[in-house]
C-alpha cells in the first residue's frame, strides 16, 4: 500500500522559508507526479506545484515564483520550499501522488498524504 | 479565467439523490476530477476523466459532462456521503480546483 508522510516545521516566521518533506514507502516513486497542494483552514484546495519522476517542475504562478519542488529518488522523498512565507501561507501542506501516464490522460491524485499544518507567525 | 464554480452546498434526504455541478469556460476542453473530504482527512478522488470511478468506490458515485458543466452525481446517498466535494480540472498546465461543494445528508 502506498503511504505518503509530510515532515518539517509546523511554525514558520515571516520571511522566513517554509520547508516541507513528503516521505513516499510502499510503492516507486518513478513513473508518477508528485505535487503539494495547501489548504488554509476551513477553505478550499489550492495546487502549489508538481514534479514529474522525469524531474519536470510545474508551478502554480499566483505563487510568485516563490516555490521549488525537488526530489531525491534515493531517499523516495520530495520536497518543497516556499521563499518569504507570509500569514497568508498558512495552512494544511498535502504531498499527493498523481497518476498519469503519459500519453494517456490523467487518473487524478489517487494518494495523498495526512498533511501536515503549517502556521506562519512570529 | 481558469476559475471553477461549484454551489456552495447541497442538502438531499438519505436515500435521494444529490447533484453537485462545476463550471468553467476552459472545462469542456479537458477533463474533470472530483474528490470527496470529511472533516480531518484527506481528500478522496472519487471520480476522473469525467466519468470514471476508481477502484473502491462505490456505483452510487457517477460523474458527467456536458459543455463547459461537470456533475458529480450521488444515488441513494448516505449518511456517510456528507463531505466536502471539490471538482479539478488541469487548466493550461494548472490544476485548479473548484471551491468545493458542502454535501448534508439529512
Amino acid at each position: 500500500q502506498v503511504r505518503l508522510q509530510e515532515s518539517g516545521p509546523g511554525l514558520v516566521k515571516p520571511s522566513e522559508t517554509l520547508s516541507l518533506i513528503c516521505t513516499v514507502s510502499g510503492g516507486s516513486i518513478t513513473k508518477y507526479y508528485w505535487s503539494w497542494i495547501r489548504q488554509p483552514l476551513g477553505r478550499g484546495l489550492e495546487w502549489i506545484g508538481y514534479i514529474s519522476y522525469t524531474g519536470t517542475t510545474e508551478y502554480n504562478p499566483s505563487l510568485g515564483g516563490r516555490v521549488n519542488i525537488s526530489v531525491d529518488t534515493s531517499m523516495s522523498q520530495l520536497s518543497l520550499t516556499l521563499t518569504s512565507a507570509t500569514a497568508a501561507d498558512t495552512a494544511i501542506y498535502f504531498c499527493a501522488r498523481e497518476d498519469h501516464p503519459i500519453p494517456a490522460p490523467t487518473r487524478g491524485f489517487d494518494y495523498w498524504g495526512p498533511g501536515i499544518l503549517v502556521t506562519v507567525s512570529s | 479565467s481558469a476559475d471553477l464554480t461549484q454551489p456552495p452546498s447541497v442538502s438531499v434526504s438519505p436515500g435521494q439523490t444529490a447533484t453537485i455541478a462545476c463550471s468553467g469556460d476552459d472545462l469542456g476542453d479537458t477533463y474533470a476530477l472530483w474528490y470527496q473530504q470529511k472533516p480531518g482527512q484527506s481528500p478522496v478522488l472519487v471520480i476522473y476523466q469525467d466519468t470514471e470511478r476508481p477502484a473502491g468506490i462505490p456505483e452510487r458515485f457517477s460523474g458527467a459532462m456536458s459543455g463547459n458543466t461537470a456533475t458529480l452525481t450521488i444515488r441513494g446517498a448516505q449518511p456517510m456521503d456528507e463531505a466536502d466535494y471539490f471538482c479539478q480540472a488541469w487548466i493550461r498546465g494548472i490544476a485548479v480546483f473548484g471551491p468545493g461543494t458542502k454535501v448534508t445528508v439529512l
